[in-house]
């Protein structure tokens, strides 16, 4: 098993549409999520990190933790052509020398 | 307040050279990670440094790669004796800690070409 996990993709979303993307993981004990976002030939962006159950809202963006289910999404809201690139989901795995694990990245198309 | 920075952004060698990728965290970070990347392809990780201290190397390979950071200047990630299969990106990333809440910001990356 994958220490975190994503659908690769490519995810294809109308413009204005909501986007969803998700990840799991597998070290129980984590207690840091990130999700960085990736243009082709560009660098991985820090956009959002959580550490509580629940919601994290930051603009268009909103992080969501589930610690019992081991599961973290991200949703775009009012999704722009603009948001289309890779998203990468990382962790803070305890198990694994508090080392930042990234899961292999969903693509996100936004299609006018 | 820089970022982080990797230098050089461009890189070409010829199979058998050495190549020093050179990283500068941020201002008041500690913590280095190296990541490599090929096209359309996810980061995999290779080395988890602090100042004079590997972490965790579990991700470099067991020849030719070596990563250092010292007490002064930036990290230094050497490949030596480059084969083509070394072309990739190279992303290293800064922390200010390690553990729960630490964020980490990625430098704009290194492009190695080996021909």
């Amino acid at each position: 098993q994958k220490e975190v996990e994503q659908n690769s993709g490519p995810l294809s979303v109308p413009e204005g549409a909501i986007a969803s993307l998700n990840c799991t993981y597998s070290d129980r004990g984590s207690q840091s999520f990130f999700w960085y976002r990736q243009y082709s030939g560009k660098s991985p962006e820090l956009i959002m990190s959580i550490y509580s159950n629940g919601d994290k809202e930051d603009g268009r963006f909103t992080a969501q933790l589930n610690k019992a289910s081991q599961y973290v999404s991200l949703l775009i809201r009012d999704s722009q052509p603009s948001d289309s690139a890779t998203y990468l989901c990382a962790a803070i795995l305890t198990g694994g020398g508090n080392k930042l694990t990234f899961g292999t990245g969903t693509q996100l198309k936004v299609e006018l | 307040n820089a970022g982080v920075m990797q230098n050089p952004r461009h890189l070409v060698r010829r199979r058998g050279q050495e190549a020093r990728l050179r990283c500068s965290p941020m201002k008041g970070h500690s913590h280095v990670y190296w990541y490599r990347q090929l096209p359309e392809e996810g980061l995999k990780f290779m080395v988890y440094l602090q100042k004079e201290n590997i972490i965790d190397e579990s991700g470099m390979p067991k020849e030719r790669f070596s990563a250092e950071f010292p007490k002064e200047g930036p990290s230094i990630l050497r490949i030596q004796q480059v084969v083509r299969g070394d072309s990739a990106a190279y992303f290293c990333a800064s922390s200010p800690g390690q553990g729960w809440g630490t964020e980490a910001f990625f430098g704009q990356g290194t492009r190695l070409t080996v021909v």
